[in-house]
């Protein structure tokens, strides 16, 4: 059974803070990772994507991937209150499908 | 205004009854999708259409059945043989690139 697993928090950290999430995954043949954020009683909305090794950065955004230790992490810089939501990784399926395995999402707690 | 929509926002089922959920896209993308999520969970799959006319069983089918019989509508019925319907479901679509988009998601709850 493939499996997307992160801490479900909740991470709390003061405004302005960097807040740090991590998601590792099971199956090593995942290619591509998703980062969604869920307000409570909303919809994911898709924040960050990242196919290769290494960061990618997006505003305050940063995403990282290490293959090799099949973790990937979401960084937030100058967090807000803004900022505070459920956040969930998802994984592809690696067969082929466009099939996404979603973590449990760390709720995350911005405080003024 | 692309986007994907979800019809109704809330629905209620009576016990014994089948439901239909409405999923409704016009960005074009060839694949759909349905999830459920429960509190504090993350998204589980019931079913996913790559093409039109075509569907697969996700993680959880049993209970709930689709169609895709065009590209812009991937309808969901929850049927009287899913016994734990409540939940927040939500219906994403896809261009490529396993990037899914979503809906605003329907709450179905029981009566």
């Amino acid at each position: 059974q493939k499996e997307v697993e992160q801490n479900s928090g909740p991470l709390s950290v003061p405004e302005g803070a960097i807040a740090s999430l991590n998601c590792t995954y099971s199956d090593r043949g995942s290619q591509s990772f998703f980062w969604y954020r869920q307000y409570s009683g909303k919809s994911p909305e898709l924040i960050m994507f990242i196919y290769s090794n290494g960061d990618k950065e997006d505003g305050r955004f940063t995403a990282q991937l290490n293959k090799a230790s099949q973790y990937v992490s979401l960084l937030i810089r100058d967090s807000q209150p803004s900022d505070s939501a459920t956040y969930l990784c998802a994984v592809d399926g690696s067969s082929n499908t466009g099939k996404l395995i979603f973590g449990q999402g760390t709720t995350l707690q911005v405080k003024p | 205004d692309g986007g994907i929509t979800q019809s109704p926002k809330y629905l209620f089922r009576k016990e014994g009854q089948n439901v239909t959920l409405s999923c409704e896209q016009n960005l074009n993308h060839d694949a759909m999708y349905w999830y459920r999520q429960d509190p504090g969970q993350g998204l589980r799959l019931i079913y996913y259409s790559q093409i039109v006319n075509d569907f697969q069983k996700g993680d959880i089918a049993e209970g709930y059945s689709v169609s895709r019989e065009k590209k812009e509508s991937f309808p969901l019925t929850v049927t009287s043989a899913q016994k734990n319907p409540t939940a927040f479901y939500l219906c994403a679509s896809s261009s490529g690139g396993n990037i899914q988009y979503f809906g605003a998601g329907t709450r179905l709850s029981v009566l």
